[in-house]
């Protein structure tokens, strides 16, 4: 079993449903970081957190640290988003991140 | 602008053959990272560096060497030992310190063996 796990792997949306995305991990953290990966191949971090819940324009990622549990929710989606979303943990006795595969996520106009 | 630069994008190479892939950051970072990415597969650490002049092996050394001789720079070699060198490589890197930093990710590089 691997310790980062995302569902769902793929999702196709119409333009301006909400999305979510889950990812679950079973080891210690100190941080988890939400990553979006476009075709081109590029990473870009959107999210780091460790508690709570973090906002940016229609991007909202939580954590429950006690289910081991992370959310990324798009409000509005936009063909734009389409993209790679990938959640990595970063380990509390190593400071290693450890990666998920990955949810390719499609949106249609 | 500050970022991590790697070239080249496309990189086509015979088996039996070494090849260096070139990492360079203006960010001023003290990590540096090497990871893997294959089709279905999450991220997989190869090396990394929190010095200059010193390094450690990831989960999947084995076939890779590095060297870290500048702050700036991080090329790994992808040598003919490598069983499997077709892949997506990134490079990243981050600050050190106390706290918890983000890392800051190449545009990559995609490397075919044949």
């Amino acid at each position: 079993k691997n310790e980062v796990e995302q569902s769902p792997q793929n999702l196709t949306a119409q333009e301006g449903e909400f999305i979510t995305i889950n990812c679950s991990y079973s080891v210690g953290i100190s941080a988890l970081h939400w990553l979006q990966q476009h075709p081109g191949g590029g990473i870009v971090s959107l999210f780091m957190l460790s508690s709570g819940k973090k906002k940016h324009g229609r991007l909202i990622a939580t954590i429950n640290i006690q289910e081991k549990h992370s959310s990324l929710h798009i409000t509005a989606s936009h063909p734009r988003d389409s993209a790679v979303y990938i959640c990595a943990v970063r380990t509390y006795n190593t400071d290693k991140l450890i990666f998920g595969t990955g949810t390719r996520l499609q949106v249609f106009p | 602008d500050g970022g991590i630069t790697q070239s080249p994008k496309y990189l086509f190479r015979k088996e039996g053959q070494n090849v260096t892939l070139s990492c360079e950051q203006n960010l001023n970072h003290d990590a540096m990272y090497w990871y893997r990415q294959d089709p279905g597969q999450g991220l997989r650490l190869i090396y990394y560096s929190q010095i200059v002049n010193d390094f450690q092996k990831g989960d999947i050394a084995e076939g890779y060497s590095v060297s870290r001789e500048k702050k700036e720079s991080f090329p790994l070699t992808v040598t003919s030992a490598q069983k499997n060198p077709t892949a997506f490589y990134l490079c990243a890197s981050s600050r050190v310190g106390g706290g918890v930093y983000e890392q800051y990710f190449g545009p990559g590089t995609r490397l075919t063996v044949t």
